[in-house]
C-alpha cells in the first residue's frame, strides 16, 4: 500500500524558513516523480513544485520560484521542500503527492500538513 | 501557463440525480486531463485520468469525457458520499494547473 506521510509543518513568522518532509513507503520511491501541492484555507489546489525520480529535474510554480527548494533522498525514501522567505500568502495545507509512472497526474496523496505564516 | 476554468462554481443537486461538471482549458491539452474529488478535511482523490479513464476503485457512476479544451465530469445517480468539491487538472506540460473547483452540494 502506498503511504505518504508529511511532517515539519507549523507556525512560522513572515520571512522565516521551514523544511517539510514526506516519508514514502509501499513503492519503489526512486521510480516516481513527486510533487508538492498546496491549498490555502478555503481555496483551491495549487501545484507548487515537482522533482523527477532521480532528482535531476526540478520545476517550480512562479509563485515560489527562488524561495522554495524541492529535493529528495532516494536512500531514505523521503521528499523535502525547503521554504524560505515565507509570506502570509504561503499559509496553506501542503500535500505531498506521487505522480503516476511517467505521467504527471497525481495518483496518490499524503494527508497534508498546515503551514501558517504569521507574526 | 494553461488556465483551467471550471463551471459552475457550485452545483445543487439531489441524491439520485445526475451532476454534470465542466472544465475548460485556455489551450488544447489533448486528453491530458485528470479529475479529483475532495471532501472536507481530506486530501484529494484521483477519480479520472486521460480525460475518461476511471482510476482504480472508482465507481462506474463517475464518467469523464472531452478532449482538447472542453471536458466534462458526469456523476450519475448521485450518492450521499459524492457531495464534495471536484477539481480538474491538466498535465499537458510540466506547469501543472488546477481548475478552481466545483462544489457539489445538496
Amino acid at each position: 500500500e502506498v503511504q505518504l506521510l508529511e511532517s515539519g509543518g507549523g507556525l512560522v513568522q513572515p520571512g522565516g524558513s521551514l523544511r517539510l518532509s514526506c516519508a514514502a513507503s509501499g513503492f519503489t520511491f526512486s521510480d516516481y516523480a513527486m510533487s508538492w501541492v498546496r491549498q490555502a484555507p478555503g481555496k483551491g489546489l495549487e501545484w507548487v513544485s515537482e522533482i523527477s525520480g532521480s532528482g535531476a529535474s526540478v520545476y517550480y510554480a512562479d509563485s515560489v520560484k527562488g524561495r522554495f527548494t524541492i529535493s529528495r533522498d532516494n536512500s531514505k525514501n523521503t521528499l523535502y521542500l525547503q521554504l524560505n522567505s515565507l509570506r502570509a500568502d504561503d499559509t496553506a495545507v501542503y500535500y505531498c503527492a506521487r505522480h503516476f509512472y511517467g505521467v504527471l497526474y497525481f495518483e496518490h496523496w499524503g494527508r497534508g500538513m498546515l503551514v501558517t505564516v504569521s507574526s | 501557463e494553461i488556465v483551467m476554468t471550471q463551471s459552475p462554481a457550485t452545483l445543487s443537486v439531489s441524491p439520485g440525480e445526475r451532476a454534470t461538471l465542466s472544465c475548460r482549458a485556455s489551450q488544447s491539452v489533448s486528453s491530458n486531463l485528470a479529475w479529483y474529488q475532495q471532501k472536507p478535511g481530506q486530501a484529494p482523490r484521483l477519480l479520472i485520468y486521460a480525460a475518461s479513464t476511471r482510476a482504480t476503485g472508482i465507481p462506474a457512476r463517475f464518467s469523464g469525457s472531452g478532449s482538447g479544451t472542453e471536458f466534462t465530469l458526469t456523476i450519475s445517480n448521485l450518492q450521499s458520499e459524492d457531495f464534495a468539491v471536484y477539481y480538474c487538472q491538466h498535465y499537458y506540460n510540466w506547469l501543472l494547473t488546477f481548475g478552481g473547483g466545483t462544489k457539489v452540494e445538496i
